[in-house]
Parts: structure tokens; C-alpha cells; sequence
């Protein structure tokens, strides 16, 4: 099983460009998870999702949009990318609920210059 | 809402030397559960503790979770290099779906 895989793993993107951040599990979770990681911070999360079709926000969600249309897949958007969302991205997942381990992709390493 | 919090935020030992984290959470955690990440890496999950006072033991690894399950630590005894990374706690948010990170414990081990 690959587990969580995140695409691209590096990305520079230029002020008000816009991409998505793609991540895929092939482990039936269905609960996933983005986060982001200032340099030497921790984690904070963006949104989630508990199913296909159903996303909520996190604790920094501004600047960001999320879909949810298979149980598989769990895209992020950054549209008008700023230099505030410079930053690792972390997607994850788990098998049911927030009280089970989360597995984490390799990340995506973003900078907006 | 609810904050989880670790000290200390950064600990240098010795090769050889014992290293202990500790967790405080704000509100009565269900349960909580330990990652590492190696620098660069990501977050590996290590070990969930759901019963209040209970102790785990991964090799050199000790996890304890508080009577009142409102704090928990991880102690590892006679640190090697390949301990170095950041140790977080996280908890179940409350009445939000999604687990609540503390902000970590980085950690290097001198050789």
C-alpha cells in the first residue's frame, strides 16, 4: 500500500497565482485531514473532511478551499497564493475518527515569492 | 477551545542521556496519542494511551498518561541519535472532529 501520497512534493509559486495540492489514500479512510507547519512550529489545521462530500473547517482556514468528492481523494486549493502560505502542507488521514492514529503524507513543500 | 500545551520546546542532550516531554491539556482528554517527526520528515504516529494513569513502554520509549487525563509524557531513557526529531501530543478536539496538536518538542542529541 502506498498509504498517503502528496503531489508535488516541492512548489514556488509567484503572489496571486493560484494551485491545488493533491492528496490520495488507497487505505479506505474516512476521515482526512490538511494541516499546515511554519518552520520549527507545529501543526495547524486547515480543514477536514469526515466523508466524501462533507469538509469543515479547521483552526486556519482562510485563503483556502478543499473538496471532497471520493474517499480517496482530498485536493487543497490556494487561490490568490500570498507569502503567508509559504509552508510545509501535510495531508493525513485515519480510518474512522479523530480517535484513531492519523497517517501523514510526505508533504508538500510550498514557497510564494 | 481547547489548547495543548508541551514544554519544554526545545531539549539538547547528550548521547546517552535521559529526555522527558511533557503534555497539558486544557480540558479531560479522551485519549491522546504521540508522534515523531525526523527533520524534513513528517509525523509518524507512535503510540495511543486511552486509560487514565496508564503507562506504555516502546523499548527505550515510556509513555504515561495522567490520572486525571488531562496531561501526559514520554521519557526516553539513554537517548541515541537516531531519537533526534520533534515529539508531539495531540488530543481529540472536543465536540470538533480533528485532533488538537501541542506545539512540540524538539530534540538533539549530541554525539
Amino acid at each position: 500500500n502506498a498509504g498517503v501520497t502528496q503531489t508535488p512534493k516541492f512548489r514556488i509559486l509567484k503572489i496571486g497565482q493560484s494551485m491545488t495540492l493533491q492528496c490520495t489514500q488507497d487505505m479506505n479512510h474516512n476521515y482526512m485531514y490538511w494541516y499546515r507547519q511554519d518552520p520549527g512550529m507545529g501543526l495547524k489545521l486547515i480543514y477536514y473532511s469526515v466523508g466524501a462530500g462533507i469538509t469543515d473547517k479547521g483552526e486556519v482556514p482562510n485563503g483556502y478551499n478543499v473538496s471532497r468528492s471520493t474517499t480517496e481523494d482530498f485536493p487543497l486549493r490556494l487561490e490568490l497564493a500570498a507569502p503567508s502560505q509559504t509552508s510545509v502542507y501535510f495531508c493525513a488521514s485515519s480510518y474512522r475518527t479523530e480517535n484513531q492514529p492519523q497517517h501523514f503524507g510526505d508533504g508538500t513543500r510550498l514557497s510564494i515569492l | 477551545g481547547q489548547q495543548v500545551m508541551q514544554i519544554p520546546q526545545y531539549q539538547h542532550v547528550q548521547e546517552g542521556e535521559d529526555f522527558t516531554t511533557y503534555c497539558n491539556s486544557s480540558t479531560t482528554l479522551s485519549n491522546i496519542q504521540w508522534y515523531k517527526q525526523r527533520p524534513g520528515g513528517h509525523p509518524v504516529f507512535l503510540i495511543q494511551l486511552v486509560k487514565s494513569g496508564e503507562v506504555k513502554k516502546q523499548k527505550r520509549l515510556t509513555f504515561q498518561f495522567g490520572e486525571a487525563k488531562k496531561n501526559s509524557s514520554l521519557h526516553i531513557t539513554a537517548t541515541q541519535t537516531t531519537d533526534v526529531g520533534t515529539y508531539f501530543c495531540a488530543g481529540p478536539g472536543g465536540s470538533a472532529r480533528q485532533l488538537t496538536f501541542g506545539s512540540g518538542t524538539q530534540l538533539t542529541v549530541l554525539p
